[in-house]
């Protein structure tokens, strides 16, 4: 069955740190991996897709298919970075759309 | 543009009352998403509808849960009877037809079942 794993619930950095958000999924066939982002007071919204390759707002995932991870990751934090971060994942079409627990960043000034 | 609405934003009800959510998508939007989610976790998918065709129910609880987008267009989610278990918030989320990556959801339900 898929599945989207987060391991870290929290995650603090200071401002101006690397971060990085790790997600590992499981899925039988050829998924499409997204990073959802909700900042406080907003609604959940997407962040990125890995199909299209984009550095949003400073932030790349690459789809390692070796590891089944999809680490999303940011050289320099920001505090307005702080928010919770949900990865998910999808088949052919939408189909069996997961989301995983989520990691709470927190950017530190 | 006022985006996905939902409608009550917080409910409170006892167990084995009935409740209902209801969710307008936004305009242009054929794809519908019902979501739970329970704290401290992620949404958990209940249906997805194109149009007015219920395409993915596979975790809809179906002994007391139901849906329906009559129109295909806004849509209610019932559950009858309440259990304590059903504590959640209730997202409701729309995609343009064939663009499930891209979905934008409401500002959610909290229900709380006592």
């Amino acid at each position: 069955a898929q599945r989207v794993t987060q391991p870290e619930k929290l995650l603090s950095v200071f401002k101006g740190a690397p971060v990085e958000l790790k997600c590992n999924y499981s899925y039988s066939g050829s998924p499409e991996l997204f990073w959802y982002v909700q900042y406080s007071r907003q609604r959940l919204q997407l962040l990125l897709r890995h199909i299209s390759r984009e550095s949003i707002k400073g932030f790349t995932a690459d789809l390692n298919k070796g590891e089944t991870s999809f680490h999303l990751k940011k050289p320099f934090a920001q505090e307005e970075d702080s928010a919770m971060y949900y990865c998910a994942l999808s088949g052919l079409g939408g189909q069996n759309f997961v989301f995983g627990p989520g990691t709470r960043l927190s950017v530190l000034p | 543009e006022a985006g996905v609405v939902q409608s009550p934003r917080y409910k409170i009800i006892e167990k084995k009352q009935p409740v209902a959510f209801w969710c307008n998508p936004i305009s242009g939007h054929n794809t519908l998403y019902w979501y739970r989610q329970n704290l401290g976790q992620g949404p958990e998918l209940l249906i997805r509808y194109e149009n007015e065709e219920a395409v993915d129910d596979s975790q809809l609880p179906k002994d007391r849960f139901s849906a329906e987008r009559l129109k295909g267009v806004d849509s209610t989610l019932k559950i009858q009877p309440a259990e304590l278990g059903d504590s959640a918030v209730y997202l409701c989320a729309s995609s343009m037809e064939g663009q499930f990556y891209e979905q934008y959801f409401g500002p959610g339900t909290r229900l709380t079942v006592t």
